[in-house]
């Protein structure tokens, strides 16, 4: 059973629309990251989230913080091709635990 | 937050072989983890590497098959013993940076077995 379900797993749009990556899970958590992963690279941390309700905007990217803390979404505005690339969301209790990640493809 | 040098970033290996990964931190920290990724899917941890302990693993990972060394505070290593095609994979370790409860990655070790 995986502790957090992230969807979509694929997403393939054109540049300039808009998306959004959920993550839910039926646990509460202290905090939730998400990480954007680059081919032959590792993960990069983009934003914790920590409290409920919270919103933190990263340029076009905008994460939230369910009220129960116990989910997150990833908005993004005007996709950019330089979006592409795979979106995990991760809990840590102590060791980083992923969702099943999103690939994100923005054609030109 | 720390830097993590990881090598080699990619190597192709003879099923029964074993490979060995290290990955050195620029700076001192408690613990290291193991990570396995097929490509375009999710990252499954393998294993915690405390320094002067065994390390701890996962549920369906095994310390024969994947032996880890942790040395020092700056310095761990990975074995992939017994290589089968299955092994297949990219190998990433990471470590808990402690601003803003992130980790930082190494690159990846992409590891083909043939």
């Amino acid at each position: 059973t995986q502790l957090l379900e992230q969807s979509p797993q694929f997403l393939s749009i054109q540049e300039g629309e808009n998306l959004t990556v959920y993550c839910n899970s039926s646990s509460v958590f202290s905090s939730l990251q998400w990480y954007r992963q680059e081919p032959g690279e590792g993960p990069v941390l983009l934003v914790t989230v920590v409290t409920g309700g919270e919103v933190k905007k990263l340029k076009r990217l905008t994460f939230q913080f369910g009220d129960a803390r116990k989910d997150s979404s990833l908005h993004i505005t005007a996709a950019q091709p330089g979006d592409t690339g795979l979106y995990l969301c991760g809990t840590s209790y102590g060791k980083l635990t992923f969702g099943q990640g999103t690939i994100l493809t923005v054609h030109p | 937050s720390a830097v993590i040098s990881q090598k080699p970033s990619r190597d192709i290996c003879q099923r029964g072989t074993s490979l060995t990964i290290q990955c050195q931190v620029d700076s001192q920290v408690t613990m290291m983890f193991w990570y396995r990724q097929q490509p375009g899917q999710s990252l499954t941890l393998i294993a915690t590497a405390n320094q002067g302990s065994e390390a701890t693993y996962e549920s369906g990972f095994v310390i024969d098959k994947f032996p880890i060394s942790r040395p020092n505070l700056t310095f761990s290593t990975l074995t992939v013993s017994n290589l089968s095609p299955e092994d297949s994979s990219i190998y990433l370790c990471s470590v808990r940076t402690g601003q803003n409860y992130g980790y930082t990655f190494g690159s990846g070790t992409r590891l083909t077995v043939v």
